[in-house]
């Protein structure tokens, strides 16, 4: 079965890090992008970035948002999927969700998500 | 950015019910939409790719069209637990955005 399991999340300060790991299990990690999404309690949904496949050298996209502060990156040999979240503001605060998109013909849509993780940044 | 607006933002209905959802892309997308189920406190769940096409495993009762701008999310003989919140997304162009939600809820 195909499942992406988030973790990490936490009570953080502003200004601080955190790292979000997704594991996911049910099929070939190398082969498929990644994209992190989040959702700010009682808000709707908002991209944050993608990682793409070997195929494509591991190429990362950003939300303007997010863009400088947060940074992809993934582990193809442990299934391993990372947001690594620095300079946190008290707005980062959301439940994060890692997803896996299927591409096909130039075309990637979401096909799997994970539960989510809750990062919430207060002093 | 592309704007994803759906409508309505809340729906009431009753078991056995048929219900649509729009969702409107502020430009032309192609057919480069996800519709997907959200309930509280569990994963997303992708139902409609390229607008109408099924994920596997989901049931015939969930149906999608549209190309361009205009998108439809069609629900049929509702069930208990279709009672959920319900997302469009576009993934023509970066960022990917999403609509802002339609909760359905039982009447």
């Amino acid at each position: 079965e195909v499942q992406p399991v988030e973790s990490g999340g936490g009570l953080v300060q502003p200004g601080g890090s955190l790292r979000l790991s997704c594991a996911v299990s049910g099929f070939t990690f190398s082969d498929h992008y990644m994209d992190w999404v989040r959702q700010a309690p009682g808000k709707g949904l908002e991209w944050v970035g993608r990682s793409r496949n070997k195929t494509k050298s591991y190429t990362t996209e950003y939300a303007a948002s997010v863009k400088g502060r947060f940074t992809i990156s993934r582990d193809d040999s442990k299934n391993l999927l990372f947001l690594q979240m620095d300079s946190l503001k008290i707005e980062d605060t959301a439940v994060y969700y890692c997803a896996r998109l299927y591409c096909s013909g130039g075309r990637c849509p979401f096909d799997y998500w994970g539960r989510g993780t809750l990062v919430t940044v207060s002093s | 950015d592309i704007q994803m607006t759906q409508s309505p933002s809340s729906l009431s209905a009753s078991v056995g019910d048929r219900v649509t959802i729009t969702c409107r892309a502020s430009q032309g997308i192609s057919n480069d939409l996800v519709w997907f189920q959200q309930k509280p406190g569990k994963a997303p769940k992708s139902l409609i790719y390229a607008a109408s096409k099924l994920q596997s495993g989901v049931p015939s009762k969930f149906s999608g069209s549209g190309s361009g701008t205009d998108f439809t999310l069609t629900i049929s003989c509702l069930q208990p637990e279709d009672f959920a919140t319900y997302y469009c997304q576009q993934y023509n162009s970066y960022p990917v955005t999403f609509g802002q939600g339609t909760r359905l809820e039982i009447k």
